[in-house]
């Protein structure tokens, strides 16, 4: 079954504690992004790749890393996260050579203390 | 800059028709429409590309004004399953970044 898979689901941590989301798709999709959700502001992008290797700012970025060696995961890393960093996060990806359909995973709901 | 949806919520009584719009400030390459329900990750509905045809899905089709850098979705004798909250995502000429607006919620009432 074609899927964008993130985990965790959901997660409560504390301030300045290191974490990571990952993102994986079983799509063989060249673009891949990161997406917040906060009521009321929509989905804000927060870093987005084209390929392996190409990762871009999105109008969100400060505070959030992300990495693409492999085609299939785009982790996201908060190195030091903050309660402004509460949200739901959604990883999306796409083929260039299709629709141009954004495939959505399930989100993540993360929680700073 | 998010592209702009209006209106912001929309209560409709089923069989009734909606209109939402979307419009941006930048020279636009595509436009996506998606659905969310509560608790849901978005769906895809359609896209519209720059110098494409109008695009239709069942009862929902959209349009893409170019020269105005508009979208309009078009909701026509709405269902209960259209509940949700609707967001347009564009795509300008000059990147690859697709931005939301901030979403249209719309609620049907049987």
């Amino acid at each position: 079954e074609a899927q964008v898979t993130q985990n965790p689901r959901y997660l409560i941590t504390v301030t300045g504690k290191k974490l990571t989301v990952t993102c994986s798709q079983n799509m063989n999709h060249e673009y891949m992004s990161w997406y917040r959700q906060d009521p009321g502001l929509g989905l804000r992008q927060i870093y987005y790749s084209m390929n392996v290797e190409v990762t871009d700012k999105g109008d969100v970025p400060e505070g959030y890393k992300v990495s693409r060696k492999e085609k299939r995961n785009f982790p996201l890393i908060l190195e030091s996260p903050s309660p402004n960093q509460t949200s739901l996060y959604f990883c999306a990806s796409s083929s260039f050579t299709s629709t141009g359909e954004l495939f959505f995973g399930e989100g993540s709901r993360l929680t700073v203390l | 800059q998010q592209p702009v949806q209006s209106p912001q919520a929309v209560i409709l009584r089923e069989g009734e028709d909606a209109v939402i719009n979307c419009s941006s400030s930048k020279a636009l390459y595509s436009v996506h429409w998606y659905r969310q329900k509560h608790g849901e990750a978005p769906v895809f509905l359609m896209i519209l590309l720059k110098g494409g045809e109008q695009k239709g899905h069942e009862k929902i089709s959209a349009s893409f004004n170019e020269k105005k850098q508009q979208s309009s979705l078009y909701l026509t004798a709405s269902q209960l399953s259209y509940s949700g909250t609707y967001f347009c995502g564009t795509e300008s000429e000059r990147d690859d970044k697709i931005i939301f607006g901030k979403g249209t919620r719309l609620h049907i009432l049987p």
